[in-house]
């Protein structure tokens, strides 16, 4: 079945650093990829999202390319802020079942100032 | 406008009793999925609905677990004769329509403890 692994976390990191948060998946057919965030206290909101092989999502800094050859979606930014400090959660939304999100388990970020 | 709502934001009940989570979608949409999260794991997918009708029920754990639509619109997810085990977050989301691909909105959940 389908499945999503992503980095175990916690991610500790300085403000102005580079991050990655690394994710690959297993899935049937041709899936679409998704970043969801859960800032402290909030709900789950879409990050960015990527529907094909070789697009690249992107919001609020992060970037993420769909890399079908490696089956990945790494969620990058190039310098995280404080307010960054959340849980990243890698899905995907399978082609053979085109409602049901498979997730991960999520990656801890703590950005120290 | 208005994003996903679900209610109560927080729940603690005893071993036995019987809970209902409400949930209320984005306007307009006419699917809405429900997911639970346990302490440290990612999201389960429980339920699907598209419209009124459930055509995955698949996620639902056991059958103290049942969820209705009514009205295109509110959700209400009910477990029957708690366990500790059911303790989580569970959350409802919404999209336009399920098709391939497509966005779903997630609401803030709601924390079940179960004593």
């Amino acid at each position: 079945g389908d499945s999503v692994t992503q980095m175990e976390g916690p991610v500790t990191l300085s403000e102005e650093a580079f991050l990655t948060i690394n994710c690959t998946y297993t899935a049937t057919g041709y899936p679409s990829l998704f970043w969801y965030v859960q800032y402290p206290g909030e709900g789950l909101q879409l990050l960015l999202k990527a529907t094909k092989a070789d697009d690249k999502g992107s919001n609020k800094g992060f970037e993420a390319t769909y890399r079908k050859e490696t089956t990945s979606f790494h969620l990058e930014k190039g310098s995280v802020q404080v307010s960054d400090s959340a849980v990243y959660f890698c899905a995907l939304l399978s082609g053979g079942s085109n409602y049901k999100l498979t997730f991960g388990k999520g990656t801890l970020l703590t950005v120290n100032p | 406008g208005a994003g996903v709502s679900q209610s109560p934001s927080n729940k603690v009940t005893e071993k036995g009793k019987d809970v209902e989570l409400r949930c209320d979608p984005i306007s307009g949409h006419t699917a809405l999925y429900w997911y639970r999260q346990r302490l440290g794991q990612g999201l389960e997918f429980l339920i699907y609905f598209q419209g009124n009708s459930a055509p995955d029920k698949s996620g639902l754990p056991s059958d103290r677990f049942s969820a209705e639509r009514t009205g295109e619109s509110v959700s209400t997810l009910t477990i029957q004769r708690t366990q500790q085990e059911d303790s989580a977050v569970y959350l409802c989301a919404s999209s336009l329509q399920g098709r391939p691909g497509e966005t779903q909105y997630f609401g803030p959940g709601t924390r079940l403890l179960v004593l």
